[in-house]
């Protein structure tokens, strides 16, 4: 599965919105862009996915570039409960047959 | 949304004693899970792939006579870590994505929190 790149850390300020940045360069025709997240001691929690078009959902929404070497998760009003580590990642398969690999992810922090 | 359980949520254990980590789909089949091991400030590493009725395919590195994994059903598999020593305390989570369904995602477990003493 392609390498993502994301930053290490973010802030935001509570009830802004937020992009998160993930850059996949190397993405394959077949990759579907996932998008986790995993708040403090608990699993992680699946937000949204794509493969080529945007997409929105409850959570999120995804934009993703169209050569689909970047994309950029937005949360449109940040709570506090959001404050989390945010992992973008490929898989070839979907996510349905083959496991996820995880990244370093980009640590959000939300300041009231 | 799908749900995946785990049981125990934590565990502390004394150096040599094995450990059983269940990780259940509530409402949904599995024939496929995955675990994940997380330490510290660290990502999530896959150790093995869980598969119902047949033997669990390990990554590189995860000795699978030390992480036993039993899949005996379509909704619940086992991770029994035997011998236990304090380089395994851990967060252990598991993964399952639903059979049918939506197939491009996976639920996750809440995690086990292993202390090895």
């Amino acid at each position: 599965d392609a390498k993502t790149t994301q930053p290490n850390s973010m802030e935001s300020n509570e009830e802004e919105p937020v992009h998160l940045p993930c850059n996949h360069s190397t993405i394959s025709g077949t990759d579907y862009i996932h998008w986790y997240r995993q708040l403090p001691s608990q699993g992680p929690e699946y937000v949204i996915h794509g493969l080529t078009s945007n997409v929105n959902n409850r959570m999120a929404s995804l934009a993703i570039a169209e050569d689909r070497k970047s994309s950029t998760l937005i949360l449109h009003r940040a709570t506090l409960r959001d404050a989390a580590v945010y992992y973008c990642i490929l898989s070839s398969y979907g996510g349905s047959q083959g496991n996820l690999i995880f990244g370093k992810g980009t640590k959000l922090s939300v300041k009231p | 949304g799908a749900v995946v359980s785990q049981h125990p949520s934590r565990v502390i254990c004394k150096s040599g004693t094995s450990v059983k980590i269940e990780c259940r789909s509530l409402d949904f089949q599995a024939t496929t899970m995955f675990w994940y091991r997380q330490f510290p400030k660290q990502s999530l590493m896959l150790m093995a792939t869980s598969n119902e009725g047949s033997k669990a395919t390990y990554e590189q590195g995860v000795e699978k006579d030390k992480f036993l994994i039993n899949h005996a059903s379509l909704t619940l598999s086992t991770l029994t870590v035997t011998s236990a020593h304090p380089e395994d305390s851990s967060f252990y989570i598991c993964s399952a994505p639903p059979a049918a369904g939506m197939r491009e995602t996976q639920y996750f477990g809440p995690g086990t929190r292993l202390l090895v003493l």
